[in-house]
């Protein structure tokens, strides 16, 4: 059974700081997404993982992919208010050939302060 | 164009009834999710859909789940006999067939409230 933990579940930082969000995952995938969820709002596609070492980079936000360690993270680079949201990492099911589900963390909720 | 489309967008049903809730998926898009989300948790997989097969029905919760999609296009889920555990947020997504690395895209989920 694939399980995917995300750690911290809730994460309250000061404006101006770094921090990074972790994705463990439990079986072999090398397909990993964030996602972004805001109050009230469904979910939004931040970044696609596809192979081992992937870095992708969007804003203040950069995700990378050890598929070795089966571990995701998601950077946040001096934090702004904006990026107050619900973030969630998911990875792939039966990937290798077929379409599979995607199995998501619990979320890690992110309220950045003044 | 139009993105994933959910309806009705809230729902309130008495305990015991049974519920319908429909998702159009985006066009062309052959792969079909259903998910709930419960208040402050994370996303429960309940069935994905490729074209009209149902390959994974291992999420549905219990026998008064069911979902079926025709067409290849819109899907339906039924919940028989409601229970207040029932209660959530039912989100729906689609995307574009293996090969094709395309992220899922959601609609805005349909809020069931059993009561």
């Amino acid at each position: 059974e694939l399980k995917v933990e995300q750690n911290p579940l809730f994460l309250s930082m000061q404006e101006g700081k770094n921090y990074t969000i972790y994705c463990n995952y439990s079986t072999t995938s090398d397909r990993l997404y964030w996602y972004r969820q805001d109050p009230g709002k469904s979910l939004e596609s931040l970044f696609v993982l596809l192979s081992n070492g992937a870095v992708k980079q969007e804003g203040r936000l950069m995700a990378s992919l050890d598929t070795k360690a089966r571990l995701s993270t998601l950077h946040i680079t001096a934090a702004v208010h904006d990026l107050s949201a619900t973030y969630f990492c998911a990875v792939i099911m039966n990937y290798g050939g077929s379409q599979g589900n995607l199995i998501f963390g619990k979320g890690t909720k992110l309220s950045v302060k003044p | 164009g139009a993105g994933v489309s959910q309806s009705p967008s809230n729902k309130v049903t008495e305990k015991g009834k049974d519920v319908e809730l429909r998702c159009d998926p985006i066009s062309g898009h052959t792969a079909l999710y259903w998910y709930r989300q419960s208040l402050g948790q994370g996303l429960e997989f309940l069935i994905y859909f490729q074209g009209n097969s149902a390959p994974d029905k291992s999420g549905l919760p219990s026998d008064r789940f069911s979902a079926e999609r025709t067409g290849g296009s819109v899907s339906t889920l039924t919940i028989q006999r409601t229970q207040q555990e029932d209660s959530a947020v039912y989100l729906c997504a689609s995307n574009l067939w293996t090969g094709i690395y395309s992220p899922l895209h959601f609609g805005n989920g349909t809020r069931l409230t059993v009561t």
